[in-house]
């Protein structure tokens, strides 16, 4: 069946410096791709859409100038956390509908990010 | 107020009992999902309905459109059962989920 896989699944990285997360749809093209995001305890919460060819649409409070998203292929979708810190250390997952502008969702197996 | 609450936020079985876990949510949809978390945080998608009721092996969903309730329902439980499960809907509009706050299920031997 279709995957969606993230790399890397854990990171740890230094206050200040930049990490990319990669959402990939493994045997399916994605024109649109989902980020949440997931802090301890908590449910997971919508970043933003990202949108093969166009710029991704961010939901109320997030900073598209922190969280960049590129999604330059019809299987790739990128997240760039800018100038880490502490408080941006969580949970991300991305997920990709089955079909385009579908209500059925893959989901990626996360990525775990701890900023120092 | 949530948009898709779930209740109970925690709950604690023994092995072989039948759950119940439930979901109402406030706004238009087109599909629910239920979704399933380990610990480990990876994410599985059990069901996906936008009416009616669904099987798979252990676990039953339903979905009643009218009242925007949905329940999730585990015959026989068993410890690896253990994990939060998540109901999910999906904005009638924008096919973007919106998510409950998960129910912590533990299921003791």
């Amino acid at each position: 069946g279709a995957v969606v896989s993230q790399h890397p699944s854990w990171v740890i990285c230094k206050s200040g410096t930049s990490v990319k997360i990669e959402c990939r749809s493994l045997d399916f093209q994605a024109t649109t791709m989902f980020w949440y995001r997931q802090f301890p305890k908590q449910s997971l919460m919508l970043m933003a859409t990202s949108n093969e060819g166009s710029k991704a649409t961010y939901e109320q409070g997030v900073e598209k100038d922190k969280f960049l998203i590129n999604h330059a292929s019809l299987t790739l979708s990128t997240l760039t956390v800018t100038s880490a810190h502490p408080e941006d250390s969580s949970f991300y997952i991305c997920s990709a509908p089955r079909t385009s502008g579908g209500p059925a969702q893959f989901f990626g197996p996360g990525t775990r990010l701890t900023v120092l | 107020k949530n948009e898709v609450e779930q209740s109970p936020q925690n709950l604690t079985a023994q092995e072989g009992e039948f759950i119940t876990i439930n979901c109402s949510y406030s706004v238009g949809i087109s599909a629910l999902h239920w979704l399933q978390q380990h610990p480990g945080g990876g994410i599985v998608s059990l069901f996906m309905l936008s009416s009616g009721k669904k099987k798979h092996g252990r676990l039953i969903a339903t979905i009643n459109i009218q009242e925007k309730h949905s329940s999730l329902h585990i015959t026989a439980s068993h410890p690896r059962d253990s994990a939060v499960y998540i109901c999910a809907v999906v904005g009638g509009a924008t096919n973007k989920l919106i998510f409950g706050t998960g129910t912590l299920l533990a299921v003791q031997p």
